[in-house]
């Protein structure tokens, strides 16, 4: 079993919609969670960062965390064809001599269609 | 501020060749992760280091794969006598000093091909 599951979609939406984006995960150590955007050969754009049970609210950006269920989620609202990308969870535990490794989703592919 | 610079952005490589990956952390992040994504695949940690150390390697292949980051100048991840199973993109991050932050910020990447 992987640490992290996720979708990989791909997850096609008309302009306008909101959308669900969602991983489980088994590592109780995981302290912090994050949301990346990764555009076709890009590197990854942080979008949101939380560490706690939860929502965290960024323009038409929520993200959701639910430890007891280890269970986060990121929720798009008004998509636009600009937010199609690949979108990765990515989970972080403390390395033994400090620093924090992140471990990643296989990301969802969302498209948003005109 | 420019963000994590990373080159070349493209590389090719023939079997047996080596391969080495330039990282410049964003001004003022003094830690440094290096992250490979294969093809179909989540990105995959392969080591944290900071400033002339090696702090966490635990991701890195055991053999022909080794990651520096000297007091002056980019860190660089080497790989020796690539394989065509080395293609992939590989990914540099760069965070504060601790107690700054926890986030990683990544850069552009770069996307190997071994022939």
């Amino acid at each position: 079993q992987k640490e992290v599951e996720q979708d990989p979609g791909p997850l096609s939406v008309p302009e306008g919609a909101i959308v669900s984006l969602n991983c489980t995960y088994s590592n109780s150590a995981f302290q912090y969670f994050m949301w990346y955007r990764q555009y076709s050969r890009k590197g990854p754009e942080l979008l949101m960062y939380t560490y706690s049970s939860g929502n965290k609210e960024d323009g038409r950006f929520t993200a959701q965390v639910d430890k007891s269920s280890k269970y986060i989620s990121l929720f798009i609202r008004d998509s636009q064809p600009s937010d199609s990308a690949t979108y990765l969870c990515a989970m972080s535990a403390r390395l033994t001599g400090g620093g924090n490794k992140l471990t990643f989703g296989t990301g969802t592919q969302l498209k948003v269609e005109l | 501020n420019a963000g994590v610079m990373q080159n070349p952005r493209h590389l090719v490589r023939r079997r047996g060749q080596e391969a080495r990956l330039r990282c410049s952390p964003m001004k003022g992040h003094s830690h440094v992760y290096w992250y490979r994504q294969l093809p179909e695949e989540g990105l995959k940690f392969m080591v944290y280091l900071q400033k002339e150390n090696i702090i966490d390697e635990s991701g890195m292949p055991k053999e022909r794969f080794s990651a520096e980051f000297p007091k002056e100048g980019p860190s660089i991840l080497r790989i020796q006598q690539v394989v065509r199973g080395d293609s992939a993109a590989y990914f540099c991050a760069s965070s504060p000093p601790s107690g700054s932050g926890d986030t990683q910020y990544f850069g552009p990447g770069t996307r190997l091909t071994v022939l």
